[in-house]
């Protein structure tokens, strides 16, 4: 089993639908969760961290469920400067891991006018 | 303003001739980081510096080596690339390592192998 695991998609959806992407991880000592952008052929940028009680940033918001081992993000009022590769990321457990990342393999959202 | 900088942003060499990727950043963190990316695939970490700690991840091959020769520069060395090692290669940096802090990261090199 991945460490992380998403549905690659790709998703197709009009501006301004709504769109939710899901995540699992194995690791149930996983302590960090993040969502990451990535466009076509570029670096992977931060979108938002994911906390416990969940996060909002304005059209994107966050869940974790660490009973069920799942990350969610849902992003309403889809723009065309959406398209990008959604990673999910974990940051395992504790001691001297130094911030090591484990990303999901990402799911592909293009949003069409 | 340039936070971590990749050279070249493309790379091409021939079979079997090592090649060097370099990493530069302004941020002042202690730790950077190197990982490949295949097409379609997930960014994988090859290792990190902690200052000038080094720390191999347990499967990266022993045909990439990394230099951190001082703070603000990080070297990825491969000393014999294969047709299979032709990927995107990305830096990042993050301040300390702990859990909950962002990794920046550089806008990376992509390396094509003939």
């Amino acid at each position: 089993r991945k460490e992380v695991e998403q549905d690659p998609g790709p998703f197709n959806v009009p501006e301004g639908a709504t769109v939710a992407f899901n995540c699992t991880y194995s690791n149930s000592a996983s302590q960090s969760f993040f969502w990451y952008r990535q466009d076509c052929r570029k670096e992977p940028k931060l979108l938002m961290s994911v906390y416990s009680s969940g996060n909002e940033d304005g059209r994107f918001t966050a869940q974790l469920n660490r009973a069920s081992q799942y990350i969610s993000l849902l992003i309403r009022d889809s723009k065309l400067s959406d398209s990008a590769t959604y990673l999910c990321v974990v940051n395992p457990a504790g001691g001297t891991s130094y911030g090591k990342l484990t990303f999901g393999q990402g799911t592909i959202l293009t949003v069409h006018p | 303003d340039a936070m971590v900088i990749q050279n070249p942003r493309y790379q091409v060499t021939q079979f079997g001739k090592p090649v060097t990727l370099s990493c530069s950043q302004t941020l002042n963190h202690n730790v950077m980081y190197w990982y490949q990316q295949k097409s379609s695939q997930a960014p994988k970490l090859l290792f990190h510096y902690y200052d000038k700690d080094f720390n191999n991840e347990a499967d990266t091959p022993d045909n990439f080596q990394s230099r951190r020769p001082n703070t603000s520069f990080c070297f990825l060395d491969i000393r014999s690339p294969g047709l299979g090692d032709a990927a995107m290669y990305l830096c990042a940096t993050s301040r300390d390592g702990t859990r909950q802090e962002t990794q920046y990261f550089g806008p990376g090199t992509r390396l094509l192998v003939l």
